[in-house]
């Protein structure tokens, strides 16, 4: 399969724990985006990547939230101190650079505070 | 904060029918798109319209854009029970094109057999 994975698909946790999860995006696409949706509402954009830097990060990424992407391909978001309202759905998706607007998107993760 | 709404927030039909869903923004625009997502799944990329064109057709899909209202429509036509997911319109602005996407809040559609 070659489109976006993403690891875990769920996860559970208790309040204070601290979570990551990650994104494999399709092998040429040089940028990553990560957005965040909860129940009955769109996604979220949170932040993304052009390769490996880091281009542009929402209001919504909190100081608890950080996202990597080491090497430009594999990225990680890990959320420090999880809150309950931190529980739903982390998407990853990724693009091309150029020529195209479509962002392909991966399962995502859903991540549950308890 | 979502820049689109989309218009019903829920459609039900029959199987054969035709589905239409609104989606309307509030800022300028670069490309406007529409997604597809499956209960508990990732989004699924169905059609992209770029702001200076009017009607864009892919299969069973129609999309128009009316940049003078901000509103975009997408009509489904002989609607399948395989159609049954929720529709989003997503926006990228010229400023941010290509990074991030605006989303509405989505039309669930039901398509009963």
């Amino acid at each position: 399969d070659t489109g976006v994975s993403q690891d875990p698909r769920h996860k559970i946790t208790k309040r204070g724990q601290n979570v990551t999860f990650r994104c494999d995006p399709i092998s040429e696409h040089n940028r990553l985006y990560w957005y965040r949706q909860t129940l009955g509402q769109g996604p979220e954009f949170l932040t993304y990547f052009q390769n490996e830097a880091q281009l542009e990060k929402s209001r919504l990424l909190s100081d608890r939230f950080s996202a990597e992407r080491p090497k430009g391909s594999f990225s990680t978001l890990e959320i420090q101190r999880t809150e309950q309202g931190d529980s739903a759905m982390y998407l990853c998706a990724s693009s091309i650079l150029q020529g195209s607007y479509e962002q392909y998107f991966g399962p995502g993760t859903r991540l549950t505070v308890t | 904060s979502q820049q689109g709404e989309e218009d019903p927030q829920a459609l039900s039909i029959q199987e054969g029918e035709n589905a239409t869903m609104n989606c309307s923004y509030k800022t300028s625009i670069n490309n406007l798109q529409w997604y597809r997502q499956n209960s508990g799944r990732g989004l699924v990329h169905l059609i992209l319209i770029r702001s200076n064109e009017r009607e864009k057709h892919s299969g069973r899909l129609r999309v128009t854009l009316d940049t003078s209202k901000k509103s975009s429509s997408l009509l489904i036509t002989a609607s399948r029970a395989a159609d049954t997911a929720s529709y989003f319109c997503a926006t990228d602005a010229p400023e941010t094109s290509g990074s991030r996407l605006t989303f509405g809040e989505g039309t669930q559609l039901t398509v009963n057999p």
